[in-house]
């Protein structure tokens, strides 16, 4: 069964650095989307992405993080100069269809900032 | 309000036994309901969608009801394996973006 594969699986990284985390989504699915989960707490919208531009961004996603789809497959996030409240698992989804929009979640990175 | 509340938990119940989750969600013009699960430090995974005539799959069942702006899980039968957070999620109008609820977490006692 087609699956959203996503690396690394677990990325330590010092406050100020820029880390990119690097999704894989389902072949054939149009949408793509970014969300993080603080510990102990919801899973939270940042971004979704279609026709290779962003079609909504929540007020989590400021002008550290980018999103980018360098290719035919990879769908990136970037967070520029990360900070210790990034700390966060960080999971990408997709969707294929407009209607329903049944979204399917990769395995997700947990970003730990030092 | 927030957009979508749920009860945390944790209900802990026997296997065997069937359990009832409910969510409620603010925005009247929402579009489209989903009931996920997750188990400790995992990704989301895809339970049911929840239609407005209701819905089963096995021992799973899924309602919508419009009027009071909530949607329902009901788990017959219990399984060890039933343990997680179940987490719903709305669709809001003009937009694909996923609200989660916090979850309900449910331990299934042996």
């Amino acid at each position: 069964e087609p699956e959203v594969t996503q690396t690394p699986s677990h990325q330590v990284t010092q406050m100020g650095q820029e880390v990119i985390l690097r999704c894989v989504p389902i072949s054939n699915h149009l949408y793509f989307y970014w969300y993080r989960q603080i510990l102990g707490q919801k899973v939270e919208f940042l971004v979704s992405f279609y026709n290779n531009e962003i079609s909504e961004k929540s007020e989590i996603f400021d002008d550290q993080f980018s999103v980018e789809r360098p290719d035919g497959s990879n769908f990136t996030l970037k967070i520029r100069s990360t900070k210790l409240e990034d700390s966060a698992m960080y999971f990408c989804a997709s969707s294929g269809q407009v209607f329903h929009n049944e979204q399917f979640f990769g395995p997700g990175t947990r970003l730990t900032v030092l | 309000r927030k957009e979508v509340e749920q009860d945390p938990g944790p209900f802990n119940v026997p296997e065997g036994a069937t359990v009832a989750f409910n969510c409620t969600y603010s925005n009247s013009a929402s579009q489209s309901f989903f009931w996920y699960r997750q188990d400790c430090r995992k990704e989301p995974k895809l339970l049911m969608s929840v239609y407005s005539s209701g819905n089963e799959d096995g021992r799973f069942t899924a309602q919508l009801n419009r009027a009071s702006q909530y949607i329902s899980l009901l788990i017959r039968d219990s399984k060890l394996s039933d343990s997680a957070t179940y987490l719903c999620v709305v669709i809001g109008p003009g937009t694909y973006k996923y609200i989660f609820g916090t979850g309900t977490r449910l331990k299934v006692l042996a």
